[in-house]
């Protein structure tokens, strides 16, 4: 298997674009998470879905994030506007269990 | 979920075995625990699980006492490549909480 594949894997956009992360996970995974790391707060989780299902999204930080699992093997986080505070590295990871997840290589976005 | 505590940095040379402890004095019976490594630019890694006792497995040893109010991440004869961040969790709830980590640096 391939592991987790996010894309694309830098991006760079200026304030007030649309910016959207994929994700597609492992297959035979039923959860996905989708993780923000920055230097300031480390590695934050921001929403993670069971069988395509949403079940927590309560680390999502306002209304501008927008998470999407229309199946199994893809998942979108979108942000609209984008602001140069959401600058940061967002991972994904899929798991069978919850405490051993695999990681994407992540998506480093910077927002100017 | 339970709190954990760990150091924020620690030094190695190459050869040395390393000892990482965290501690989780509020751990629930259900609890495992379990480590992660990131290195930089790269998402975190699963190294190992444990309930009880030790665990051991081709990467690290885990160690845990019999009130598992502690953890013990041990790295037999450490390598440049060791050089990363070490995450110790405990959970098992349907998220992690990911804390600051240990940043260990091996040096030639």
């Amino acid at each position: 298997d391939a592991g987790v594949i996010q894309s694309p894997r830098h991006e760079v956009t200026e304030m007030g674009q649309e910016v959207t992360l994929r994700c597609k996970p492992i297959s035979g995974h039923d959860y996905l998470f989708w993780y923000r790391q920055t230097m300031m707060r480390g590695l934050e989780l921001l929403i993670y879905f069971n069988n395509n299902v949403p079940i927590d999204d309560s680390g999502m930080p306002e209304d501008r994030f927008s998470a999407k699992m229309p199946n199994a093997s893809f998942s979108t986080l979108k942000i609209q506007p984008s602001e140069p505070r959401d600058s940061a590295v967002y991972f994904c990871a899929t798991t069978m269990r919850v405490d051993t997840q695999y990681f994407g290589p992540g998506t480093r976005l910077t927002v100017l | 979920l339970a709190k954990t505590t760990q150091p924020i940095s620690m030094d190695s040379y190459e050869g040395q075995e390393v000892n990482i402890t965290c501690s989780h004095n509020n751990i629930a019976t259900n609890d495992y625990i379990t480590w992660y490594q990131q290195f930089p630019s790269q998402g975190p890694r699963f190294i190992i699980q444990g309930y009880k006792t030790k665990v051991t497995n081709e990467v690290a040893s885990l160690f845990i006492p019999a009130d598992r109010k502690s953890s013990t991440l041990s790295l037999p004869r450490v390598s440049l490549s060791d050089t990363a961040v070490y995450y110790c969790l405990v959970g098992d709830a349907d998220k992690l909480i990911f804390g600051t980590g240990t940043r260990l640096q091996v040096f030639p």
